[in-house]
């Protein structure tokens, strides 16, 4: 199957500083990339639309000053955490639909945040 | 709106029975459904996806039923293993918004 790769896996950053947190395609192109997140023991929500060569699209109440994406060529997309604070520590997971009739969705393995 | 109801929360049981997971949505308007499996703090593994035109899909001892009139899923999993331990997660995929909603989840023990 098709591989979605994260970076980095794990990060821990003071409250009020910026983390960039990756997601790349390997093997196929993506128009499209989605963002999600996810507390503890709790299921993922989808946080945003990530566009190639365009505007993201976010989920109702999700902050996009405070959640930056940048889908800037068909394999990178990346999630800047502006100004974090410790309620924004969580798991935060991407995932990419291979093109086709299937529009199979793969996941890259998360990213764990952690703000002091 | 999709929403999207998984039962049970929670399930455990010992090794070597047959299981069923079950998952509700609200939405039947989908292009496919995916399973995902979920090990504590990793990423998703997919499991089996169904396209909207099909009934069920298997692979190994995992076998999924898709009924999208009436908006249901099902996972079975036979002769279970304590490896099959994790949260199991429905995706329905929407023609609407090409999104996948995430249902709760099952979270599985299978114990020797």
């Amino acid at each position: 199957g098709a591989v979605v790769s994260q970076h980095p896996s794990r990060v821990i950053c003071k409250s009020g500083t910026s983390v960039k947190i990756e997601c790349r395609s390997l093997d196929f192109q993506a128009t499209t990339m989605f963002w999600y997140r996810q507390f503890p023991k709790q299921s993922l929500m989808l946080m945003a639309t990530s566009n190639e060569g365009s505007k993201a699209t976010y989920e109702q109440g999700v902050e996009k000053d405070k959640f930056l994406i940048n889908h800037a060529s068909l394999t990178l997309s990346t999630l800047t955490v502006t100004s974090a604070h410790p309620e924004d520590s969580s798991f935060y997971i991407c995932s990419a639909p291979t093109s086709g009739s299937t529009y199979e969705q793969y996941f890259g393995p998360g990213t764990r945040l952690t703000v002091t | 709106k999709q929403e999207v109801t998984q039962i049970p929360a929670a399930l455990s049981v010992p090794e070597g029975e047959n299981l069923v997971l079950n998952c509700s949505f609200t939405d039947s308007a989908i292009y496919n459904l995916q399973w995902f499996r979920q090990d504590p703090g990793k990423g998703l593994t997919s499991l089996l996806l169904i396209q909207s035109s099909q009934r069920e899909q298997t692979s190994g001892r995992l076998n999924a039923s898709l009924d999208k009139s009436s908006g249901r899923s099902t996972l079975y999993i036979a002769a279970s293993q304590p490896g099959d331990s994790a949260t199991y997660l429905c995706a329905p995929g929407s023609y609407n918004t090409d999104k996948l909603i995430f249902g709760t989840g099952t979270r599985l023990q299978v114990f020797p």
